[in-house]
């Protein structure tokens, strides 16, 4: 079955400091895997997708197959970080897209 | 010019009502879906149409019937609403076809049943 844990509910972490959420996968096939942002009651954005191996607002996320993983770092915390975080991975079904989304990790920069 | 769009923002009714919530893309895209993210923030589908054709559809209560009337919009409709049916309800549409196409989300919904 296709799944997507992320296992922190809340991150918090300073300005300045080192961020990583976590995500990990369980997919059959070959993952497409994305980073969502909600900032608060907003809508979801795309942060980032690991085909396109980008990097967004400092952002970066490396698909780890050995490990089924794609975590989220930044080197440099901003306090404009603070959001929801959702992993997801997506497969076709007839041609519509099936996102299959994390719990979400809700990340707190503290200045 | 807001690329998905969904109204209300806001709605507030009783249980047993009936509502429903419009969506409109303007993306041109071919595929369109409704999320439902629940008070625990869990993002979960609902629904999916393909070219007005219902592709996917989760385990949801039909009480909820997604109408499309063209590859432009994709409506929720509510029936008999109950108080588990507070949550913020997201539309998003993609172009189908490729798996790693991005999806592009509305401001989402957000309905209180009480």
């Amino acid at each position: 079955a296709q799944r997507v844990t992320q296992p922190e509910k809340l991150l918090s972490v300073f300005k300045g400091a080192p961020v990583e959420l976590k995500c990990n996968y369980s997919y059959s096939g070959s993952p497409e895997l994305f980073w969502y942002v909600q900032y608060s009651r907003q809508r979801l954005q795309l942060l980032l997708r690991h085909i396109s191996r980008e990097s967004i607002k400092g952002f970066t996320a490396d698909l780890n197959k050995g490990e089924t993983s794609f975590h989220l770092k930044k080197p440099f915390a901003q306090e404009e970080d603070s959001a929801m975080y959702y992993c997801a991975l997506t497969y076709l079904i007839q041609g519509a897209q099936k996102l299959v989304f994390g719990q979400g990790t809700r990340l707190t920069i503290n200045p | 010019d807001t690329a998905v769009s969904q109204t209300p923002k806001y709605l507030v009714t009783q249980m047993g009502n009936d509502k429903s919530i419009k969506c409109e893309q303007n993306l041109g895209h071919d595929t369109m879906y409704w999320y439902k993210q629940d008070s625990k923030k869990f993002l979960k589908i609902m629904f999916s149409y393909n070219n007005k054709e219902l592709i996917i559809n989760e385990t949801v209560p039909n009480r909820f019937s997604p109408k499309s009337p063209d590859k432009a919009h994709l409506n929720l409709h509510i029936n008999s609403l109950e108080l588990g049916d507070s949550a913020v309800y997201f539309c998003a549409s993609s172009q189908s076809g490729v798996s790693g196409n991005t999806i592009y989300f509305g401001e989402g919904s957000w309905l209180t049943v009480v």
